[in-house]
């Protein structure tokens, strides 16, 4: 089955610095690439997603890059903020199945 | 706002005992899901729904069972627990279709089996 494969596992950053996190997933029948944050304590929240007939989508901070090709992801925020601190997770979809596969997480912690 | 609620929030249970994690959604989603979380391993799909009275396999449903009376309600069993099963477990609902599948979860349910 699908694997979801995140890169770093975690990362420390000054506030204000820009940050690319990495994913990378195997099954070529996954269409849809959903990513959510998950503050401490807190459930997780959808922050961005790309179809696989996009290369890039931007929101606010955040850009989300797509290659189909070598079935890569990468998530860059840029201007980091306290508020920031999180793990992020990026997540995999086939639709006729309609589940999300996760990977491991990343936890981004912004110093003030 | 889509509105996942879990319940209980925190569960201390003992080997071999039952437990029941319950899960509510006021979205009208069809599919539910139930996943774990482990540090190193994110989240692990259990079992999910397709709608009431479906319940599918996920990537680690042993020693779980599942059960979907409704379409709002969506219970995880463990009838046997064990201290493995001592986790984060996540409930969430969501619709797949054109738009994508954006899941909204729940709090989450912290259960420790001693």
């Amino acid at each position: 089955g699908e694997q979801v494969e995140q890169l770093p596992s975690s990362l420390i950053v000054q506030e204000g610095a820009s940050v690319l996190i990495n994913c990378s997933y195997t099954d070529s029948a996954s269409v849809y690439f959903p990513w959510y944050k998950q503050e401490p304590g807190k459930r997780l929240q959808f922050i961005i997603d790309i179809r696989s007939n996009m290369e890039r989508k931007q929101t606010q901070r955040l850009t989300l890059l797509f290659d189909k090709k070598t079935k890569h992801l990468s998530l860059h925020i840029t201007a980091t903020q306290p508020g920031d601190s999180a793990i992020y997770f990026c997540s995999a979809s086939n639709y006729n199945q309609g589940k999300l596969i996760f990977g491991q997480g990343t936890k981004l912690s912004i110093k003030p | 706002e889509a509105a996942v609620t879990q319940s209980p929030r925190n569960k201390v249970a003992v080997t071999g005992g039952k437990v029941t994690l319950s899960c509510n959604q006021t979205n009208n989603h069809n599919n539910m899901y139930w996943y774990r979380q482990d540090t190193g391993h994110g989240l692990r799909l259990i079992h999910y729904s397709y709608g009431a009275g479906s319940t599918e396999k996920g990537d680690i449903p042993d020693g779980y069972k599942a059960s979907r009376p409704s379409q709002e309600n969506f219970s995880l069993i463990l009838e046997l627990a064990t201290p493995s099963q001592t986790s984060v477990y996540f409930c969430a609902s969501g619709d797949p279709g054109s738009s994508g599948n954006t899941l909204y979860f729940g709090e989450g349910s912290r259960l420790i089996v001693v």
